[in-house]
């Protein structure tokens, strides 16, 4: 079946620290890659998307590449800011479903 | 603006009432979903539409139903509350069937159940 694993949380960072969030996923076929973000009280916004392998998504100082062989879509950022506190969700999507992960909520503090 | 537009954004019901979370969009989406967020497990698929006439059901749709009469409404219906399905509602919609393009969400319903 298709299902997306991230590491837990919370992460909490120190500003201008460097960020990685993990998640590998197993889906059947050849699924597209995301990841949301969902700030306090707000529906999730799509961050960035990679839709073939080797695929890297970009967005905001965000960065994830799409990694077949390791069935993974590890998220990162160089320097995280406070405004960067959040939940954030790997998803994919196969034949019309998407799978959430369960989310990782990241604390920036400054 | 264009986008996913929910309501209500928050509603309490007694156990057994019913009730209708409305949603609609105006992107001329084909591909429309709800889904529910419970602390630690992320979002589980309640029941989705491919276009207006057709829905499915997903991960979890026992308790709920939709109906797809227009391209830009997709309602869900709490046919008897219960206390389990306190939850944060988001509905979502794209304009791919495969989803390749990604989901655009609503700012969510908060149901609580008592």
């Amino acid at each position: 079946g298709n299902s997306v694993t991230q590491m837990e949380g919370p992460v909490t960072l120190s500003e201008e620290a460097f960020l990685t969030i993990n998640c590998t996923y197993t889906a059947t076929g050849y699924p597209s890659l995301f990841w949301y973000v969902q700030y306090p009280g707000e529906g999730l916004q799509l961050l960035l998307k990679a839709t073939k392998a080797d695929d890297k998504g970009s967005n905001k100082g965000f960065e994830a590449t799409y990694r077949k062989e390791t069935t993974s879509f590890h998220l990162e950022k160089g320097s995280v800011q406070v405004s960067d506190s959040a939940v954030y969700f790997c998803a994919l999507t196969s034949f019309n479903k998407f799978y959430f992960g369960s989310g990782t909520k990241l604390n920036v503090k400054p | 603006n264009a986008g996913v537009t929910q309501t209500p954004k928050f509603q309490v019901l007694k156990t057994g009432q019913s009730m209708t979370l409305q949603c609609a969009q105006d992107m001329n989406h084909e591909y429309m979903s709800w889904y529910r967020q419970d602390p630690g497990m992320g979002l589980r698929l309640i029941h989705y539409s491919v276009g207006a006439g057709i829905t499915d059901q997903g991960e979890v749709p026992n308790g709920y139903n939709v109906s797809r009469s227009t391209t830009e409404d997709f309602p869900l219906r709490l046919l008897s509350a219960a206390p389990s399905q306190t939850s944060v509602y988001f509905c979502a919609s794209s304009y791919s069937k495969r989803g390749s393009y990604g989901y655009t969400f609503g700012s969510g319903t908060r149901l609580t159940v008592v």
